[in-house]
């Protein structure tokens, strides 16, 4: 069980938008930045968003990301065919029982 | 250019030590800011922090896998190495190492590109 909840799921066909969600807590997402990470099938993860919605060099300006309490959204705007893989949220987690890095189940994209 | 590999044997036997390493380019872990973190996935399943060493040999490691693990760097090789005690067939998985800008709230924006561990009598 991952600390932060993703939907195991999502699809959209080509040009549509879709978002994914990433619920948590005050202990990370309500308190710490969130991260995303898109996984292509056999590859390792990419950082596709950090601090909430800042994207590295490079990545399209079709992946957006935005923060509200303790929940977060990935958003794919123009879907593409190359965009199907798993999207992995994360943040820091400053629990009692110890600070750590908590990741999201993963949420495996498909594109119709 | 920041490249990371991970290196390590491909398979453990239980109650055995696993000692990965990391080795990089592009960049110095003497550099302020920069870190080195561990990340695991078992087959099919999701990602899973394992531990981090900062620049100044600041560590952080997973509370559930605390007493199991030891990060250390060198420096002067651009190597991290993580050592895992104890292990088990649920430790099967593809281990991550990857780059951390601390100051730049940029963590793991490099990855190398895993090394499959597979924990077996």
């Amino acid at each position: 069980q991952s600390v932060l909840t993703q939907p195991p799921s999502a699809s959209g066909t080509p040009g549509q938008r879709v978002t994914i969600s990433c619920s948590g807590s005050s202990s990370n997402i309500g308190s710490n930045y969130v991260y995303w990470y898109q996984q292509l099938p056999g590859t390792a993860p990419k950082l596709l968003i950090y601090r909430n919605n800042q994207r590295p060099s490079g990545v399209p300006d079709r992946f957006s990301g935005s923060k509200s309490g303790t929940s977060a959204s990935l958003a794919i705007s123009g879907l593409r065919s190359e965009d199907e893989a798993d999207y992995y949220c994360a943040a820091w987690d400053d629990s009692l029982s110890g600070s750590n890095w908590v990741f999201g189940g993963g949420t495996k994209l498909t594109v119709l | 250019q920041i490249t990371l590999k991970e290196s390590g044997p491909t398979l453990v036997k239980p109650t055995q030590t696993l000692t990965l390493t990391c080795t990089f380019s592009g960049f110095s872990l003497s550099t302020s800011g920069v870190g080195v973190g561990w990340i695991r996935q078992p087959p099919g399943k999701a990602l899973e922090w394992l531990a981090l060493i900062y620049w100044d040999d600041d560590k952080r490691y997973s509370p559930s896998l605390k007493s199991r693990l030891t990060i250390t760097k060198d420096t002067s090789k651009n190597q991290v190495v993580l050592t895992m005690t104890n292990m088990d067939p649920v430790d099967t998985a593809t281990y991550y190492c990857a780059h951390i800008m601390q100051w730049l709230d940029l963590n793991f924006d490099y990855w190398g590109q895993g090394t499959l561990v597979t924990v077996s009598s």
